[in-house]
């Protein structure tokens, strides 16, 4: 069965202050690894996808990478903007629970 | 260019009714997918559509929850005998096609009394 595992559930950060946020899968021939982000109140919105392990996608502060098993999501310097849920999606329609970042001004 | 709408965008009913939750996606996407979202959990997949045909409905959780795509554009989401535990954000996405990025419409809030 096809599993999307997202940690950590919440994450509270200073404005500036690096991390990542962790995807990891299961499923039966990766047809494509998406990262959304998804404000209160609001449907997700498109941020990345990924094919093949290696690859690596970035949009200002994030970037994203794959491996055959995880996907990562860097926010370099992050800022209060960047504040919203980050999910992770693998075949096409296939989601985690998300993490919630937070960031603190 | 208009993005995906769904209406209504919120609805409240009573045990039993029955409701339908409309979904207008972006013109020229023939991927369609509905979702359901409740606090704190990620989007749960319940039907996809490639043109008018269901191309998987693997994720409808029983035979209450039916969804049509009559010519390919507009989608309605139809839940009989309503129960409490279906209340939750029910969301509609769009993309070019499967594999594609889905763009995704505000949601529609169904509460269940």
């Amino acid at each position: 069965e096809d599993q999307v595992t997202q940690s950590p559930e919440a994450l509270r950060l200073q404005e500036g202050e690096s991390s990542s946020l962790n995807c990891s899968y299961t499923v039966s021939g990766l047809r494509g690894l998406f990262w959304y982000r998804q404000d209160p109140g609001k449907g997700p919105e498109f941020l990345f996808t990924l094919y093949s392990a290696g690859e690596e996608k970035e949009k200002e502060r994030l970037k994203a990478t794959l491996t055959k098993k995880e996907s990562f999501l860097h926010i370099t310097a992050p800022k209060p903007e960047d504040s919203a849920t980050y999910l992770c999606a693998v075949q096409a329609f296939i989601f985690g629970k998300g993490t919630r970042l937070h960031i603190l001004p | 260019g208009a993005g995906v709408s769904q209406t209504p965008s919120n609805k409240v009913t009573e045990k039993g009714k029955y409701v339908e939750l409309r979904c207008d996606p972006i013109s020229g996407h023939t991927a369609l997918y509905w979702y359901r979202q409740s606090l704190g959990q990620g989007p749960e997949f319940l039907i996809y559509f490639q043109g008018t045909g269901a191309a998987d409905d693997s994720g409808l959780p029983n035979d209450r929850f039916f969804a049509v795509r009559p010519e390919g554009s507009v989608s309605t989401l139809k839940i009989q005998r309503t129960e409490r535990g279906d209340s939750a954000v029910y969301l509609c996405a769009s993309s070019l096609d499967l594999n594609n990025e889905q763009f995704f419409g505000p949601g529609t809030r169904l509460t269940v009394l």
